[in-house]
């Protein structure tokens, strides 16, 4: 079975600090992995995904994941928050990989970040 | 604009009443999906669906049922036999492009009084 963790359920910065959040992951075959961003009462944003291909991964809105297999991380990072970073953000891994079957998303239970002034 | 449209955005109901929420889409994804997100548990799957008028129990699917006679639609029916069902309920969709990438709708949520 498939399944991700989160490292802290909230993070909090400074604007223009370094955002960093932790995803690991346990998977028996190269996964797929993905970060979305929430805002409050709103649907999930993909941010960005890794698909066997670069181990750095650049996303939208100044964000990037390094994919890393010996450490089954996938922690995502902004070199310099903004007020509007703050949200919460979710790390998931796909069921399938090169297989047959569509994907089923496996999530981390979220990460809250909080961004002071 | 194509895209993920769930309605209502929100929607309260009175304990033991059925209530039907509806997804749509039209960005001509094959599969599509439910989830229900309760706060500090992440998103748990409730049904998903490969093609039309196939589809498959994901992980907490009892006391929803759901349908999928158009591929643009996979609505959820929330039965009173879900014992508590307030909660926000996110649709998605993918595409078969090998990474199966799941897209959002906005959401429901479903306040049961």
């Amino acid at each position: 079975a498939q399944s991700v963790t989160q490292l802290g359920s909230h993070v909090s910065v400074s604007e223009g600090a370094l955002v960093l959040l932790r995803c690991n992951y346990s998977s028996s075959v190269p996964p797929y992995l993905f970060w979305y961003v929430q805002y409050p009462n709103q649907g999930l944003q993909l941010l960005l995904k890794y698909t066997s291909a670069a181990t750095l991964v650049k996303g939208i809105n100044g964000f990037e994941a390094e994919f890393k297999k010996s450490e089954t991380s996938f922690h995502l990072t902004k070199p310099s928050a903004h007020m509007s970073d703050a949200a919460e953000y979710f790390c998931a891994v796909s069921k399938k990989a090169g297989g047959t079957s569509y994907g089923k998303l496996t999530f981390g239970q979220g990460t809250i970040l909080t961004v002071h002034p | 604009d194509g895209g993920i449209t769930q309605s209502p955005k929100y929607l309260f109901r009175k304990e033991g009443q059925n209530v039907t929420l509806s997804c749509e889409q039209n960005l001509n994804h094959d599969a599509m999906y439910w989830y229900r997100q309760d706060p500090g548990q992440g998103l748990r799957l409730i049904y998903y669906s490969q093609i039309v008028n196939d589809f498959q129990k994901g992980d907490i699917a009892e006391g929803y049922s759901v349908s999928r006679e158009k591929k643009e639609s996979f609505p959820l029916t929330v039965t009173s036999a879900q014992k508590n069902p307030t909660a926000f309920y996110l649709c998605a969709s993918s595409i078969s492009d090998g990474t199966d990438t799941q897209y959002f709708g906005p959401g429901t949520r479903l306040t049961v009084l």
